[in-house]
């Protein structure tokens, strides 16, 4: 089945604990992107990937880092989460081909205590 | 800068009425535009998708279409069901001229359709 998955699901965590949620799609997608969401913003994008070895910043890239070493995944890092990092996060990937139509993992729920 | 509107933002109608969410972006050089569905603490699930050189996508009960030159798309939903309750989100996809694209996503229409 084609898919997007992220893990995890749902985070607690505290000030300054690094962290990383993965995100791995199935597809052979060139495109891989991540996302925030908050009530009242609507989804920003954070990071995006063109292809392996090559990302590049979205609108509200601060506090985040992303590497793409392989093209099947795209981790999400946050070396020293705030609260205000507190949101729920998407990964998505698209395909480089005539319809670039996205697909969305199911999110992660992040909290930041 | 492009902005994507979502008007309105909230929807509340009778089981089987036909109704047009809306989705307005300020720049027209967009590649394509997306509806989603997004259901309450879920992921986006994709509806339709309109490349820019259509006009309209057709799915089941579900009809978007696309004026570029004006800046608009719409969601025509026939015969709603309480089932299509949900968040509806319009993304579009912008290309750079280095190759690389990104996309902007609207606030989305929150509608609940009672029973």
């Amino acid at each position: 089945e084609a898919q997007v998955t992220q893990n995890p699901r749902y985070l607690i965590t505290v000030t300054g604990k690094k962290l990383t949620v993965t995100c791995s799609q199935n597809m052979n997608h060139e495109y891989m992107s991540w996302y925030r969401q908050d009530p009242g913003l609507g989804l920003r994008q954070i990071y995006y990937s063109m292809n392996v070895e090559v990302t590049d910043k979205g609108d509200v890239p601060e506090g985040y880092k992303v590497s793409r070493k392989e093209k099947r995944n795209f981790p999400l890092i946050l070396e020293s989460p705030s609260p205000n990092q507190t949101s729920l996060y998407f990964c998505a990937s698209s395909s480089s081909g005539q319809r670039y139509e996205q697909y969305f993992g199911p999110g992660t729920r992040l909290t930041v205590t | 800068k492009q902005e994507v509107t979502q008007i309105p933002a909230a929807l509340s109608v009778p089981e089987g009425e036909n109704l047009v969410l809306n989705c307005s972006f300020t720049d027209s050089a967009i590649y394509n535009l997306q509806w989603f569905r997004q259901d309450p603490g879920k992921g986006l699930t994709s509806l339709l998708l309109i490349q820019s050189s259509q006009r309209e996508q057709t799915s089941g009960r579900l009809n978007a279409s696309l004026d570029k030159s004006s800046g608009r798309s719409t969601l025509y939903i026939a015969a709603s069901q309480p089932g299509d309750s949900a968040t509806y989100l319009c993304a579009v996809r912008l290309m750079y001229g280095s190759g690389t694209y990104k996309y902007i996503f609207g606030t989305g229409t929150r509608l609940k359709v009672l029973a």
